[in-house]
């Protein structure tokens, strides 16, 4: 266990919809990043919240969007989904910001069918 | 653009030998890399990482080598056994990247008993 919760670990869901996933931070890490992962781009960084406050946009699709609570869990939510969204999903935390340790989570595997 | 890139897609090694996996990275102003190791189905696992103001670190069977003039990072692991098989891949982040990693497309690793 790393430390960093994901749900859910797999989402199967038809094109059109909207999904929400959830990443918990490893205790005492302020920094969240999410990732995709797919097999032909490898882990491409989307976003990055520090304390609550969008910190790097990366190739995140304008039908995604990401936030952090103030308990510093954070979602990152997908709409008007497309087959090519089909994807691991990884969020980590880190510490700090800029540089630290980054620990992943297990991912969430979506599927849009 | 930015990219982290690596020489080998696959390696294939035997059990006992030595492996060497080796990235290419074009952000000069890059300063901290990261090795992560990511078996099917769960997220990047930390090996070592590097900060730019050294060119080797060693761990526990590995051993990350950083030349800055050709902007190649380099992961050594010795007496390679079948656990080490996994894709590896190399990050690369900057301060001025507020933290983000930029990942490489990844190598597989093989270990042939």
């Amino acid at each position: 266990d790393s430390g960093v919760t994901q749900t859910p670990k797999h989402l199967i869901t038809a094109t059109g919809q909207r999904v929400t996933l959830r990443c918990s931070p490893r205790s005492g890490d302020l920094s969240v990043y999410w990732y995709q992962q797919s097999l032909d781009q490898g882990l491409q960084f989307l976003i990055q919240y520090y304390n609550g406050e969008e910190r790097a946009k990366g190739n995140i699709l304008e039908r995604f969007s990401a936030q952090q609570f103030p308990d510093l869990h954070s979602e990152l939510n997908l709409s008007s989904l497309e087959l090519g969204d089909s994807a691991l999903y990884f969020c980590a935390s880190s510490p700090s910001t800029p540089v630290g340790g980054y620990t992943f989570g297990s991912g969430t595997r979506l599927t849009v069918v | 653009g930015e990219s982290v890139g690596l020489h080998l897609p696959t390696l294939s090694v035997q059990e006992g030998d030595n492996s060497i996996i080796n990235c290419a990275y074009s952000n000069s102003a890059s300063d901290y890399f990261i090795w992560y190791k990511q078996e099917s189905g769960k997220g990047p696992q930390f090996i070592i990482d590097i900060r730019s103001n050294m060119d080797k670190r060693q761990g526990q069977r590995v051993t990350v080598l950083l030349n800055k003039t050709v902007k190649h990072l380099s992961l050594q692991i010795a007496a390679t056994q079948p656990g080490d098989s996994a894709v590896y891949f190399c990050a690369e982040s900057s301060y001025n990247q507020g933290g983000k990693l930029i990942f490489g497309q990844g190598t597989e690793l093989s270990v042939k008993p």
